[in-house]
């Protein structure tokens, strides 16, 4: 079936706008992750969305970070006023964990560049 | 959330099998050990995980002493195709199953 999908690819933006990067997750998968991915870094933790509500957005770095998940499927991840230390790759990931057995499926990213 | 380490990096030759170690002293009892692969311009993808002992599949096999403080990756016979970062996880299956990333192993396979 189809994995995970996040739109758009590539994002290029202006210091100061606002851009929203959207994440559908694996049909059926309640929970979802959003990550952030710098040169040469590993994924860096932003937020973890079990069904609708955030359980753990304690990565978000600063209040411009804001992510959605309004019917417990699509995710919008959305960056107000944003800076050019925001440029990054944004990655989203699903999950349906069962048991003590937790496999997160991540889709291709969205890189953002912040001019 | 119990912190890894694991080598920058690692070189191998094709057909070699490639053993790559992680430590992770912090471990705690509901924690499992997960490995990620990463090919540049993707995300990452899931190898395999365990709790104890060994676990293997079809890619791999993951060796965890009873001490859990450690771990290794094992990948049978590579080629070019395995050159990627691959990612030691500790995370707790309990709870929000948040992973902390380090910043991985870089593995190299050469012909």
């Amino acid at each position: 079936g189809a994995g995970v999908s996040q739109t758009p690819s590539n994002k290029v933006t202006e210091k100061g706008k606002y851009v929203e990067l959207r994440c559908d997750p694996i049909s059926g998968h309640t929970a979802l992750y959003w990550y952030r991915q710098s040169l040469g870094q590993g994924p860096e933790f932003l937020i973890y969305f079990q069904g609708t509500g955030a359980a753990d957005d304690s990565g978000l770095p600063n209040d411009r970070f804001f992510a959605v998940r309004p019917e417990g499927s699509v995710s919008t991840l959305k960056i107000q006023r944003t800076e050019r230390g925001d440029s990054a790759v944004y990655l989203c990931a699903s999950s349906s964990p069962r048991g003590s057995y937790n496999e997160q499926f991540f889709g291709p990213g969205t890189r953002l560049t912040v001019l | 959330l119990a912190k890894t380490t694991q080598p920058i990096s690692m070189d191998s030759y094709e057909g070699q099998e490639v053993n790559i170690t992680c430590s992770h002293n912090n471990i705690a009892t509901n924690d499992y050990i997960t490995w990620y692969q990463q090919f540049p311009s993707q995300g990452p993808r899931f190898i395999i995980q365990g709790y104890k002992t060994k676990v293997t599949n079809e890619v791999a096999s993951l060796f965890i002493p009873a001490d859990r403080k450690s771990s290794t990756l094992s990948l049978p016979r590579v080629s070019l195709s395995d050159t990627a970062v691959y990612y030691c996880l500790v995370g707790d299956s309990s709870g929000t199953y948040k992973y902390i990333f380090g910043t991985g192993t870089r593995l190299k396979v050469l012909a």
